[in-house]
């Protein structure tokens, strides 16, 4: 099945710092990926779109300069927390989509969960 | 506009009972719907997907999800636990050609010796 891999699958940074997150499809082309954020014991929220080639789109809420998302090639998007706070300590999670599996299926990563400091 | 509800946030049952997990959702145009298994610290892994086939969808490790368009439901069974079922099940829907997926809220299954 299709695999998606993340780095780093954990950090702790110091408050003020940037984080950068990567987001890999190992074995297909995504288009589209996703990045999700899990606060514990809730479900998933859906943060950004990201499509390569173009801009993201952000979801409601989201602070576009804060949650930098770069899509440069068809296996890669990054996500990258600038100026980070002890709020945005968190799990983050990217999916990508499969053009090519019926039901426009997405594949999760194994998250990354951030400690800001 | 879509969104899934699943009823019961935990769910406890015995080892080799039923497993039984409640989802509906609501959406405008016929929906594409997913489950989702998260174990601690980790990210989801597709359990089963139902796209418009058969209404009686298979998936891993011995689960199996309904759709009923009457009911608008997608529940997730399994005919005996295993210790190894303990985790969170989320359910999604998304629309054909859509980006995003919406989930529910989660169940965490917790099984019994």
């Amino acid at each position: 099945g299709a695999v998606v891999s993340q780095h780093p699958s954990w950090v702790i940074c110091k408050s003020g710092t940037s984080v950068k997150i990567e987001c890999r499809s190992l074995d297909f082309q995504a288009t589209t990926m996703f990045w999700y954020r899990q606060f514990p014991k809730q479900s998933l929220m859906l943060m950004a779109t990201s499509n390569e080639g173009s801009k993201a789109t952000y979801e409601q809420g989201v602070e576009k300069d804060k949650f930098l998302i770069n899509h440069a090639s068809l296996t890669l998007s990054t996500l990258t927390v600038t100026s980070a706070h002890p709020e945005d300590s968190s799990f983050y999670i990217c999916s990508a989509r499969d053009p090519t599996s019926g039901g426009d299926t997405q594949y999760f990563g194994p998250g990354t969960r951030l400690t800001v400091l | 506009a879509q969104s899934v509800t699943q009823l019961g946030s935990h769910v406890s049952v015995s080892e080799g009972a039923l497993v039984l997990l409640r989802c509906n959702y609501s959406s405008s145009v016929p929906p594409y719907l997913f489950w989702y298994v998260q174990y601690p610290n980790q990210g989801l892994q597709l359990l089963l997907k139902y796209t418009s086939a058969a209404t009686l969808v298979k998936g891993i490790n011995g689960f199996e999800a309904e759709f009923k368009k009457s009911e608008t439901s997608f529940h997730l069974t399994k005919p005996s636990a295993h210790m190894s079922d303990a985790a969170e099940y989320f359910c999604a829907v998304s629309e054909l050609g859509a980006n995003n997926l919406f989930f529910g809220t989660g169940t965490r299954l917790t099984v019994i010796p």
